[in-house]
């Protein structure tokens, strides 16, 4: 079974500044990956995924991640914060199992100006 | 449709009565998910319908919860004697193809239960 932790449900950052969203992931096969975004009133939709291959993924927005098996991390990243930004992010994972879409409890990011 | 589409947007009832939440997915998408998301919880996994194959119930949190899928295409989610407890966000998610791991879902906005 795969399953998913966000540090930290609230995260706060000024315009400019360095955005960095942490998720770890369990899984007990090569896990796929995936962060979404959730901006208010709205439904999910995805930034970026990691499947195979380059471990870095770039993704919308001038998001990127980085897929670091040896910790069992997928932390989410940009380097400068644009108000737009402020939204709830969640990370899921997935197996080899193809309905095995987990979630984690999400982290909500404020940008402040 | 050009989206995944759910309906009611909002849903106030109370307690004992049962709803029905109806989501409508993407044009031939294949695989459908619901996941239930709860302040504070993330999203929880409730059930996954794939083609004509038996849906996977295992996030189905009770009996009073189920769910169908007619035609492979719309699915009515069913809250049967709702509790204040099934007050949430009822997220329902398409995806092209079950069986491409890794393939991106495709989310609706919701619908907001409201149990009083």
């Amino acid at each position: 079974a795969q399953s998913v932790t966000q540090l930290g449900s609230h995260v706060s950052v000024s315009e400019g500044a360095l955005v960095l969203l942490r998720c770890n992931y369990s899984s007990s096969v090569p896990p796929y990956l995936f962060w979404y975004v959730q901006y208010p009133n709205q439904g999910l939709q995805l930034l970026l995924k990691y499947t195979t291959g380059a471990t870095l993924v770039k993704g919308i927005n001038g998001f990127e991640a980085e897929f670091k098996k040896s910790e069992t991390s997928f932390h989410l990243t940009k380097p400068s914060a644009h108000m737009s930004d402020a939204a709830e992010y969640f990370c899921a994972v997935s197996g080899n199992n193809n309905n095995d879409m987990r979630f984690g409890a999400g982290t909500r990011l404020t940008v402040k100006p | 449709g050009a989206g995944v589409s759910q309906s009611p947007s909002n849903k106030v009832t109370e307690k004992g009565k049962d709803v029905e939440l109806r989501c409508d997915p993407i044009s031939g998408h294949t695989a459908l998910y619901w996941y239930r998301q709860s302040l504070g919880q993330g999203l929880e996994f409730l059930i996954y319908f794939q083609g004509n194959s038996a849906p996977d119930k295992s996030g189905l949190p009770s009996d009073r919860f189920s769910a169908e899928r007619t035609g492979g295409s719309v699915s009515t989610l069913t809250i049967q004697r709702t509790q204040q407890e099934d007050s949430a966000v009822y997220l329902c998610a398409s995806r092209l193809d079950g069986s491409l791991f890794g393939g991106e879902l495709f989310f609706g906005e919701g619908s907001r239960l409201t149990v009083l």
